[in-house]
C-alpha cells in the first residue's frame, strides 16, 4: 500500500510566523504535490516537484515556497503566515510515466489555523 | 485555474436512495478520476476511467466517461451511512503538467 504521511494533523500558528508542513511518501514516487482545500473551491495546486530539488509553481503559489532535498520528502513553507492561509493542506504523490495512470495518492491532510 | 464544474454542490438523502453526480469541463480530458474524502481524511481513489464511453463499477459505485470526453458521471446505488463524505472528480489537463485539476466537490450526507 502506498503511504503518504503528513507530519501534523492540526496546527495553530500566529500571523507572521514561518510555518513548515512536512510530507513523506514511502513508494519512491518521483512526483509530489501540495494542494490546499477550501470549502466550495475543491483542491487547488500550490506547488509540485517532479524530482529532487526540482519544483514548479501551481495555480496559487503566492505566499508559499517548497523544498525537496530528498526524494521521499516534500516540504511546504509559509514564509510569513497570514490569516488567509488558514486552510486544509493536502500532500500527494505519484509515480512517473504511463504506468502511473495519472493516479495520485494523498496524505490525511494538515488543518492549519493562522490566528 | 479550476476548469471542472461539479454538481450538485451538496446532497442530503435518505439511506437506501440512489445518488448521481456529474462533472463537466470546457476542455477535453483523457482520464477521469473519482475520489472520496471521508471527514478529516485525505481523498481516496474510487474509480479511474481512461476511455470515452467507458463504464466502470466498484461495488455500489458506477462511473462513466462521457463520449465527448468533456464530462463524467458517478452514481451510487442504495446509499448507506458510510457513503457520507465529499466526492471529487479530477483529471489531468492536456498541458503536459503532471498535476490534476479537481472539481469543487459534492458533499453527501446520508440520513439513516
Amino acid at each position: 500500500d502506498v503511504k503518504v504521511t503528513q507530519s501534523s494533523r492540526y496546527l495553530v500558528k500566529r500571523t507572521g510566523e514561518k510555518v513548515f508542513l512536512e510530507c513523506v511518501q514511502d513508494m519512491d514516487h518521483e512526483n509530489m504535490f501540495w494542494y490546499r482545500q477550501d470549502p466550495g473551491l475543491g483542491l487547488r495546486l500550490i506547488y509540485f516537484s517532479y524530482d529532487v530539488k526540482m519544483k514548479e509553481k501551481g495555480d496559487i503559489p503566492e505566499g508559499y515556497s517548497v523544498s525537496r532535498e530528498k526524494k521521499e520528502r516534500f516540504s511546504l513553507i509559509l514564509e510569513s503566515a497570514s490569516t488567509n492561509q488558514t486552510s486544509m493542506y493536502l500532500c500527494a504523490s505519484r509515480t512517473q510515466g504511463v504506468l502511473a495512470k495519472n493516479i495520485q495518492y494523498f496524505g490525511a491532510g494538515t488543518r492549519l489555523s493562522v490566528l | 485555474g479550476q476548469q471542472l464544474n461539479q454538481s450538485p454542490q451538496s446532497m442530503f438523502i435518505q439511506e437506501g436512495e440512489d445518488v448521481s453526480m456529474n462533472c463537466t469541463s470546457s476542455s477535453i480530458f483523457n482520464t477521469w478520476l473519482w475520489y472520496k474524502q471521508d471527514p478529516g481524511e485525505g481523498p481516496v481513489l474510487l474509480i479511474a476511467l481512461y476511455k470515452a464511453g467507458e463504464l466502470t463499477s466498484n461495488g455500489r459505485l458506477t462511473a462513466q466517461f462521457g463520449i465527448t470526453r468533456k464530462d463524467s458521471f458517478l452514481n451510487i446505488s442504495a446509499s448507506i451511512p458510510s457513503d457520507v463524505g465529499i466526492y471529487f472528480c479530477a483529471g489531468p489537463l492536456n498541458t503536459g503538467r503532471r498535476a490534476l485539476t479537481f472539481g469543487s466537490g459534492t458533499r453527501l450526507q446520508v440520513q439513516p
